[in-house]
Parts: C-alpha cells; structure tokens; sequence
C-alpha cells in the first residue's frame, strides 16, 4: 500500500532551527509537496520538490532524496507564527495526491 | 482577489438528513476537488473534477454525491448514507492534474451530525 510518515507533533523555540521529516512509500513518484495549515483554516502551499536536492525560499527550505524516499522541510528564525501543522504529499504515477496526517508544530517563546 | 470560497464555515446536521456544501472559485482552475480531514489521518480525497459535466469518486466516495454544471462550481452533498459524516471538509482546485499541481485549499466546511 501506499504510506506517507511524518511525526505526530514537534516543539521547538522561538528563533531556532526546526526539521520536520517526511517519509513515503507510493506508486511511482511525480513530485513532493509541502503545505502549511494553520488550526481550522486552509492549507497553503510551501514548497515542491521533484528532483533531488535542496530548494530555498526565504526562511524555508526543502529537501528530497528519491532514492531514500525521503523529505524533510527546514524552517529557520521560527516566528510564533509558524506554529501550524506542516502536511507532506506525495503525487503518485497516476497524479493522485497521497497525504500524510500532517506535523503539528509548537513554537514556545 | 481570487480565490476559493466554501460554504457554509460551520454545519450541524440531524441523522437522515442530507445537506450539501458549497464550493465557488474564481481562479479559472480546470480541477476541482473535495478533501475529508479528520483528526491525526491524512487528507482523503472523496471526489475530483476536471472539466465541468465530469467527476471521478476519489478513495471515500461513498455517502457522497457531486456535480459539475458550472466551472466555477463544485457543490458536495452529504447524504444519509455517510455513516459518519462529522468531520472537517475542504474544497480545493489546480489547473490541471500534471505533476507540479499546486492546489489553492478554501477555508473549508466544518459538519456536525447531532
């Protein structure tokens, strides 16, 4: 079957570093997102990654490795802003969208 | 400002009973879709569009109806038949289904059965 793992929940402070992992298991592969989803809100789109390596946008980063089946979403200077829950997914071959249940992230000051 | 929007925000339904949420984009978007989020699961897709007057059943189809009469528009109707309708839905679009489909999310609906 086809799985997307991330961890459950995640805190970090205000101003640090934060990696959030995402591993996946799917039917071919036709790239990886991240969105951002604040509590009771709509997703909004982060990043896409469809070849291996690193993409940078601003205090966010990207990183996939395909043959590892692995991503992890980098935030740095954490605002109490970016507390949210962070949703990793995984088009397959048949450009159906496989997400995973999300990160919770909590910034403390 | 373009954009999708749902409604109703909040919805509280008595068992039997069948109601239907809306969804309108102003984006052009070809695609459409309705998402169920539910507490510590991935978002599951119940049904997707791609041109309007056609629709495919997504992975939880079931208790669920849609149609496609205008582009814009992508009503969802939850029918009695849900066996457990409470739950977080979400209205989304994209241009297209190719592989860098970023989807534009509305606000979303959130439905109680009492």
């Amino acid at each position: 079957g086809q799985n997307i793992d991330q961890p459950t929940e995640m805190t970090a402070t205000e101003g640090a570093i934060v990696q959030i992992n995402c591993t996946y298991q799917t039917s071919g592969f036709n790239g990886l997102f991240w969105y951002q989803q604040h509590a009771g809100e709509a997703p909004t789109f982060l990043s896409y990654n469809v070849l291996d390596g690193l993409e940078e946008k601003g205090r966010f980063s990207s990183f996939l490795s395909r043959s590892k089946g692995y991503s992890y979403l980098l935030l740095k200077e954490l605002q109490m802003k970016d507390s949210a829950s962070y949703l990793c997914a995984v088009m397959d071959s048949n450009y159906q969208l496989i997400w995973g249940a999300g990160t919770k992230l909590i910034i403390k000051p | 400002d373009g954009g999708i929007t749902q409604s109703p925000k909040y919805l509280f339904r008595k068992e039997g009973q069948n109601v239907t949420l809306s969804c309108e984009q102003n984006l052009n978007h070809d695609a459409m879709y309705w998402y169920r989020q539910d507490p510590g699961q991935g978002l599951r897709l119940i049904y997707y569009s791609q041109i309007v007057n056609d629709f495919q059943k997504g992975d939880i189809a079931e208790g669920y109806s849609v149609s496609r009469e205008k582009k814009e528009s992508f009503p969802l109707t939850v029918t009695s038949a849900q066996k457990n309708p409470t739950a977080f839905y979400l209205c989304a679009s994209s241009w297209g289904l190719s592989g860098a489909n970023v989807l534009t999310f509305g606000a979303g609906s959130r439905l109680t059965v009492l």
